[in-house]
């Protein structure tokens, strides 16, 4: 079952502008993961976020993380055509090592 | 590193038939590898744990003896769906964890393969 919920479920950017996007989780994490998908390939690791984290940075991407609001968000600055996609956040729960993925957002950056 | 390959990337067949999807670790070894089906413009949900040398763990739902799932190697897992239908049709995409790497974080995700049961 899906643990992560993500909003918004789709985004239309102009190119240069931020893209912020938010994940929602109901159970008690390990750590959290960002995900980008191009339509129809596989995942892309972003980025990992520990439970003891509140914040990471990893070029234009940077993530936050409120572990008593369950909720994480991602951030792409300066955004780039290239960055349209699909991005999910994914949880680990601390019982065991499976990945829990949310809803996704879809990402549109326009030229 | 840490390369994982699925074959096919894509592959049609005929309802009734089964159809074997091999996911590959290339240069590392995977004691635990996963199996996601994903529909269309939806998430990726998670439908079995493939253990190496033992029998996989599925989750709430998902048919054992329709997805059959076999790790029979450190760097080999393979999902066969048997008599397939068209409902089967999906984005299947495994991912794998590198043995050699502590803690619980590390997967690693192939390209996925597009079933299409026709």
């Amino acid at each position: 079952s899906q643990q992560g919920e993500e909003d918004p479920q789709a985004l239309s950017i102009q190119e240069g502008e931020n893209a912020t996007m938010n994940c929602s989780y109901k159970t008690s994490i390990n750590n959290l993961q960002w995900y980008r998908q191009n339509s129809g390939r596989g995942l892309v690791h972003l980025i990992l976020i520990r439970s003891n984290e509140r914040e990471k940075h990893s070029g234009r991407l940077r993530v936050t993380l409120d572990t008593s609001k369950k909720s994480s968000s991602l951030l792409i600055t300066a955004s780039r055509a290239a960055d349209t996609a699909s991005y999910f956040c994914a949880t680990g729960g601390t019982a065991g090592n499976k990945l829990t993925f949310g809803g996704g957002t879809r990402v549109l950056v326009k030229p | 590193g840490a390369v994982v390959s699925q074959h096919p990337s894509w592959v049609i067949c005929k309802s009734g038939t089964s159809v074997k999807i091999e996911c590959r670790s290339l240069d590392f070894q995977a004691t635990t590898m996963f199996w996601y089906r994903q529909f269309p413009k939806q998430s990726l949900m998670l439908m079995a744990t493939s253990n190496e040398g033992s029998k996989a763990t599925y989750e709430q739902g998902v048919e054992k003896d329709k997805f059959l799932i076999n790790h029979a190697s450190l760097t080999l897992s393979t999902l066969t769906v048997t008599s397939a239908h068209p409902e089967d049709s999906s984005f299947y995409i495994c991912s794998a964890r590198d043995r050699g790497l502590a803690g619980p974080y590390e997967q690693y995700f192939g390209p996925g393969t597009r079933l299409t049961v026709t």
